[in-house]
């Protein structure tokens, strides 16, 4: 299993642009988020997923949309790119039962630079 | 108050050391605890889990104090390679019963 996969590793935009990060996961996970994390803010929740068809906001949701159409993908999108979204965005799954019920694992994570 | 709390550190200490750290949270009907590790420019790795009753693997410890509202990781005889930002998350009641809050991270810098 290649667990959860985030493409690109780096991306740089200028003001007003948008863009598409993707994630992917092969675990079969029904729940998937994205954070972003800022020296001293910790992980942020932007988004979540409880399954294909449903999403909801977290902390910080403004300026991101998402979708999922499969249980697989979770893309965020950034509608129009501010210097504030220079982050690393990390995307994150969950699915087990019992005890592992919560554990969620991470992508590599996107570093984002917004000029 | 923030949700979970952590102090940021850093801690540096001498290998083969013992260092604690303690992370509050402040909603009592949380229910899951996790420790995270993150190395420095990584993602965040589940370091274990923290369960009532408290748990070890190898030379880490976790433990649970519902009472306080805190959990706490122990780390015994430190080594190099345990140097890196170590994240508490917990289980947030509102939202998905998936959803973690994360504290802000504690740095640990072990020393030769």
């Amino acid at each position: 299993n290649a667990g959860v996969t985030q493409t690109p590793k780096f991306q740089v935009l200028k003001t007003g642009q948008s863009m598409t990060l993707q994630c992917a996961q092969d675990m079969n996970h029904e729940y998937m988020s994205w954070y972003r994390q800022d020296p001293g803010m910790g992980l942020r929740l932007i988004h979540y997923s409880v399954g294909a068809g449903i999403t909801d906001q977290g902390e910080v949701p403004n300026g991101y949309n998402v979708s999922r159409s499969t249980t697989e993908d979770f893309p965020l999108r950034l509608l129009s790119a501010a210097p504030s979204q220079t982050s690393v965005y990390f995307c994150a799954s969950s699915g087990g039962t019992g005890r592992i019920y919560n554990e969620q694992f991470f992508g590599p994570g996107t570093r984002l630079t917004v000029l | 108050r923030k949700e979970v709390e952590q102090d940021p550190g850093p801690f540096n200490v001498p290998e083969g050391a013992t260092v604690a750290f303690n992370c509050t949270y402040s909603n009592s009907a949380s229910q899951s605890f996790f420790w995270y590790r993150q190395d420095c420019r990584k993602e965040p790795k589940l370091l274990m889990s923290v369960y009532s009753s408290g748990n070890e693997d190898g030379r880490f410890t976790a433990q649970l104090n519902r009472a306080s509202q805190y959990i706490s990781l122990l780390i015994r005889d430190s080594k190099l390679s345990d140097s890196a930002t170590y994240l508490c998350a917990v289980n947030w009641a509102s939202g998905s019963a998936r959803q973690l809050t994360f504290g802000s991270g504690t740095q640990l810098t072990v020393l030769p």
